[in-house]
């Protein structure tokens, strides 16, 4: 079975521009988590969607939204692009809402 | 708020050998799921291992176990028979049962020496 699959894997953007990036579940999986990693720093938690609602927001700005769709693929949008943005974004699935979660690879955001 | 600490930046063990990597973290909620994640430099997150806070006997996983002590907030991770495929970053997350978010720590990055 396919992992959870991430795409682009690296993109460029510059400031005020706006990205979407996109994540497939494992196939089964109900549960997308959204993640942003800087450079030698833990995982923040951005979104969680559960059956295609949001069920839980972290401490990012209105710039940062998802959604997800009926196939349980994700989408995580940022709008007007900071140089502070840059990161590694991670999307991860799970079946119920507190299960082992499954990374995939990330998506490398480089904002110039 | 949530909080998990990692006062370990950087740990290193010879091969075979054991190491423990420390985490604390804080909380008001009664129940909760404890995880430590490994990352290797392919940058994949994989889960090693669980831990429900209402329960008492410590989680093990194969080479991997931890010490969960719930009255001191913390919940150590150690590695037996240390080997090469061991080293990379080790994060600690904390998630209320409820579930609002996983916080994760800073993380330990895990050097194995030959």
């Amino acid at each position: 079975d396919a992992g959870v699959t991430q795409s682009p894997t690296h993109l460029i953007k510059t400031r005020g521009q706006h990205v979407t990036l996109r994540c497939s579940p494992i196939s089964g999986h109900k549960s997308v988590s959204w993640y942003q990693q800087v450079l030698g720093q833990g995982p923040q938690f951005i979104f969680q969607y559960y059956e295609k609602e949001e069920r839980g927001r972290g401490n990012f700005p209105d710039r940062f939204s998802a959604r997800q769709f009926p196939n349980y693929s994700s989408e995580l949008n940022v709008n007007a692009l900071l140089l502070g943005d840059s990161a590694l974004y991670l999307c991860a699935s799970s079946w119920g809402m507190i299960n082992e979660q499954f990374f995939g690879p990330g998506t490398r955001l480089t904002v110039l | 708020a949530q909080t998990v600490t990692q006062s370990q930046p950087e740990m290193s063990v010879q091969e075979a050998e054991t190491v423990t990597l420390s985490c604390t973290y804080d909380t008001s909620e009664s129940d909760y799921y404890l995880f430590w994640y490994k990352q290797p430099p392919s940058r994949q997150m994989i889960l090693v291992i669980r831990q429900e806070a209402y329960k008492q006997q410590n989680a093990t996983e194969n080479r991997f176990s931890v010490n969960f002590q719930k009255a001191a907030k913390s919940f150590s991770l150690k590695i037996s028979d240390s080997q090469l495929g061991d080293a990379a970053m080790y994060f600690c997350a904390c998630v209320k049962t409820s579930y609002d978010k996983v916080i994760f720590g800073p993380g330990t990055s895990l050097s194995v020496i030959p």
